[in-house]
């Protein structure tokens, strides 16, 4: 079975805090992903990595870095937290990235910012 | 800009009666087409998907059509259960194939029983 885990279900943090939210995947898969979920956004692609040590930027890398040192494990880092990062943080990661794929879902981390 | 739309953010239903969830796309080049479902603090399922190469395909209660000239498709459930009540987002996909995923708002289901 399919299973992606991500570190904490819930987390509060304090401005200025470096944050680190991890996720991890048992299905030998390439890609990884992150995301955000805000109300009436949508999921938002904050990074994603193709491979071991590589990652690109998504659509909202502002305030985001990433680490990919194996290849089960995909890291998040919010280097110094602010209350606009109070979110629902998704991590998805997909073996055949190619037409016809589908993205797998973790639980999600709900990261509160006070 | 939002290259996928879902416009109503939430719709209600009874229970055995047919769900449709909207979905609106703008970008041509989009090739493939997956609906998910979310539960509160729980992260997205895989659903349903469609190829643009067809305009419709079943699986069980769960039906998805896709009308290429109009960007529009829609997800058709029926009988409507109350454990379909969830967050349905709908995602499209282009030439760089799953590594790329435009995900709408998504619609917040819920069937009354």
């Amino acid at each position: 079975d399919v299973k992606v885990t991500q570190s904490s279900r819930y987390l509060v943090k304090r401005t200025g805090e470096k944050v680190f939210l991890e996720c991890v995947q048992d299905m030998d898969h390439e890609n990884m992903f992150w995301y955000r979920q805000d109300p009436g956004l949508g999921l938002r692609l904050i990074y994603f990595s193709y491979d071991v040590k590589m990652k690109e930027k998504g659509d909202i890398p502002e305030g985001y870095s990433v680490s990919r040192e194996k290849k089960e494990r995909f890291s998040l880092i919010l280097e110094s937290a602010s209350t606009n990062q109070t979110s629902m943080y998704l991590c998805a990661s997909i073996k055949n990235p190619g037409r016809g794929g589908e993205q797998f879902f973790g639980p999600g981390t709900r990261l509160t910012v006070l | 800009d939002q290259q996928v739309k879902q416009n109503s953010p939430s719709l209600s239903v009874q229970e055995g009666r047919i769900s449709i969830l909207n979905c609106d796309y703008t970008n041509s080049m989009f090739d493939y087409f997956l609906w998910y479902k979310k539960y509160p603090a729980e992260g997205p399922t895989f659903l349903i998907s469609i190829s643009s190469i067809k305009d419709k395909n079943e699986d069980g209660r769960f039906t998805v059509f896709l009308n290429k000239s109009a960007k529009h498709l829609s997800l058709h459930i029926v009988p409507s259960q109350p454990g379909d009540s969830a967050v349905y987002f709908c995602a499209a996909s282009g030439k760089t194939g799953a590594n790329n995923l435009f995900f709408g708002t998504g619609t917040r289901l819920t069937v009354i029983p």
